[in-house]
């Protein structure tokens, strides 16, 4: 979608292996939102961001890192990679009154 | 807590009708309520958007409306076409910029 790009768009890892994903926006929104979606749990938030440094839990956060150095840049870290890791991870970002808008999506393979 | 219901959960009509969506949410105090799309194996798209003080926004054939009191939004779709047929979500967010979402409604257009 417009302003905000996901990579890489697919990946298959090992177990074990870290993993790390990248959501990069151009239209400087504080907020941004790592989701991941899995058949019969819908969208469940992993991490939010509300400023550079500024990171916060979501419901399922274990296994999981984020950083963000700069306000464009929302990193997603799995440490050590694990088959229920497998989903498709969504990157979002809080554009006030226009509401969310989602990335494309990256699909996870953990074999 | 929060949380959102979309009724029903599957809906199948001929094209050409015009249908409506439900959502229902338990605490009135929201920011906004979001309607998106999803297609099979695709990211989500963002239908309408209804500030807290609107009762209802309108893009083409969609028309969202948005009922605080009652904790309800509708979605009402004219004249159906089966490039209509996806998975459509409701997300409300609340006053700490969370989004707390639907099961959605799988509408599928026939030909």
């Amino acid at each position: 979608d417009a302003g905000i790009t996901q990579s890489p768009r697919h990946k298959v890892t090992e177990t074990g292996t870290p993993v790390t994903l990248r959501c990069h926006q151009t239209e400087n929104h504080r907020y941004m939102y790592w989701y991941r979606q899995d058949p019969g749990h819908g969208l469940r938030l992993i991490h939010y961001s509300y400023g550079v440094k500024d990171t916060d839990k979501g419901e399922v956060s274990d296994g999981y890192s984020v950083s963000r150095s700069k306000t464009e840049d929302f990193l997603l870290t799995l440490e050590s990679a694990t088959s229920s890791q497998t989903s498709v991870y969504f990157c979002a970002i809080n554009r006030g009154n226009y509401g969310y808008t989602f990335g494309s999506g990256t699909r996870l393979t953990v074999v | 807590k929060q949380e959102v219901t979309q009724i029903p959960a599957a809906l199948s009509v001929p094209e050409g009708e015009n249908l409506v969506l439900n959502c229902s949410f338990t605490d009135s105090a929201i920011y906004n309520l979001q309607w998106f799309r999803q297609d099979p194996g695709k990211g989500l798209t963002s239908l309408l958007l209804i500030q807290s003080s609107q009762r209802e926004q309108t893009s083409g054939r969609l028309n969202a409306s948005l009922d605080k009191s009652s904790g309800r939004s509708t979605l009402y779709i004219a004249a159906s076409q089966p490039g209509d047929s996806a998975t459509y979500l409701c997300a409300v967010q609340d006053s700490n910029y969370q989004l707390i979402w639907g099961a959605g409604t799988k509408l599928i257009i026939k030909p």
